[in-house]
């Protein structure tokens, strides 16, 4: 089955520490997408990819770095810059172009003791 | 930049009963999607809508576009319990980025 796999679905860091969240897509998409998530709000866009070897920042891209090696991995660092980091984190992708759908893959929780 | 503002954040409803969800946004947007989200889970596409005019349904939920007045609604018809949910819309324009508001928390009671 197609689809936006994500892992971990929880993961728990120190301060200080970087993590890396993973993000794979079989669903053959151009463009991938990291959002965050706090409670109660609506998600905001950390950074997007639309081709291999190359992305932008987003609205909230301090703290945080990606790569995109592969067409089909899209892997997001939160790093020990990142003030606030505890959040539910979203990967998304689309085919590509103006009015492409975004789908989603079923988030990770980080949170940082 | 687009803004968009969904109102209300909070709506309880009744079974059985009829109501409807507003979506501004504040500048031209090529698109615009509802998602839905359930408590601890990802996003659900629900619509996409490309026009003026636009109009889908599915099931008790319809959403609409009307693009000269920069507003989008989601009409719940007979809501029932398994409604509810986190509702989002999203609104883009000629690139990759969508712009999401901030959500409308239903709730459903018997």
């Amino acid at each position: 089955d197609g689809g936006i796999t994500q892992s971990p679905k929880y993961l728990f860091r120190k301060e200080g520490q970087n993590v890396t969240l993973s993000c794979e897509q079989n669903l053959n998409h151009d463009a991938m997408y990291w959002y965050r998530q706090d409670p109660g709000q609506g998600l905001r866009l950390i950074y997007y990819s639309q081709i291999v070897n190359d992305f932008q920042k987003g609205d909230i891209a301090e703290g945080y770095s990606v790569s995109r090696e592969k067409k089909e991995s899209f892997p997001l660092t939160v790093t020990s810059a990142q003030k606030n980091p505890t959040a539910f984190y979203l990967c998304a992708s689309s085919i590509g172009g103006a009015g492409g759908e975004l789908f989603f893959g079923e988030g990770s929780r980080l949170t940082v003791l | 930049e687009l803004k968009v503002e969904q109102n209300p954040l909070f709506l309880s409803m009744q079974e059985g009963k009829n109501y409807t969800i507003y979506c501004n946004y504040s500048t031209t947007s090529d698109r615009l999607y509802w998602y839905r989200q359930d408590p601890g889970k990802s996003l659900e596409s629900l619509f996409v809508l490309l026009s003026n005019g636009a109009v889908k349904q599915e099931g008790r939920l319809m959403a609409s576009l009307d693009t000269k007045a920069r507003l989008s609604t989601l009409h719940i018809t007979a809501a029932v319990h398994d409604l509810s949910a986190t509702y989002f819309c999203a609104g883009g324009g000629s690139n990759y980025k969508l712009t999401f508001g901030k959500g409308t928390l239903l709730t459903v009671n018997p």
